[in-house]
């Protein structure tokens, strides 16, 4: 039972678009809600996070928004570059718990 | 402060061995999880640990394999009479105590059965 939904599986987008993924969780404990970016051969690392006490967050270009009455998270990522392409993961947690999102592979055409 | 450390990086295995994958979590931090990464996949949560203490092992398979974060030393995650279906990128997290936070990750072991 995947705790963690995440959509889509992969996404092509110009460089300088809008990058959008989205993510829905089931588990209503969950009260953190990071993002991790993950380039070939490499570990995920942290991007950004969020917890449910704010509609957003922005970073730079990266920006979270999160619906906690939908159960329903996103990234945004704007101005994308070519460097951004990698694979994305959501995640939400509890202190004893970190659900991922199966990720989304984005490629960024120059 | 080292980040998570986790070793081999790549180890290769005949079907019918063991494998022995560490990781030393970043310090301070006593939550460790593992996840295994199949290619062109997502991660899939295997086991959460905290010290001397399995917490969460529904995503261990029943057979082969094991999980272990004793007092002392490195987090190990060990899998019996590997099958070519064992190959696979498996990452190590750590979170600090009692802190809901992100998770670091590790930079993963590659296993290949061969």
């Amino acid at each position: 039972q995947q705790q963690v939904k995440q959509s889509p599986q992969s996404l092509i987008v110009q460089k300088g678009g809008i990058s959008i993924i989205n993510c829905a969780y089931e588990n209503t404990a969950f009260d953190y809600f990071p993002w991790y970016q993950q380039f070939p051969g490499k570990g995920p690392a942290l991007l950004i996070a969020i917890r449910p006490d704010v509609s957003e967050k922005k970073e730079g270009r990266f920006t979270i928004s999160f619906n906690k009455s939908a159960k329903q998270f996103s990234l945004h990522i704007m101005d994308s570059q070519p460097g951004d392409s990698a694979t994305y993961f959501c995640a939400a947690s509890t202190v004893r718990d970190m659900r991922f999102g199966a990720g989304t592979r984005l490629t960024v055409k120059p | 402060n080292a980040g998570v450390m986790q070793n081999p990086r790549h180890l290769v295995r005949r079907r019918g061995q063991e494998a022995r994958l560490r990781c030393s979590p970043m310090k301070g931090h006593s939550h460790v999880y593992w996840y295994r990464q199949l290619p062109e996949e997502g991660l899939k949560f295997m086991v959460y640990l905290q010290k001397e203490n399995i917490i969460d092992e529904s995503g261990m398979p029943k057979e082969r394999f094991s999980a272990e974060f004793p007092k002392e030393g490195p987090s190990i995650l060990r899998i019996q009479q590997v099958v070519r279906g064992d190959s696979a990128a498996y990452f190590c997290a750590s979170s600090p105590r009692q802190k809901n936070t992100e998770a670091f990750f590790g930079q993963g072991t590659r296993l290949t059965v061969v």
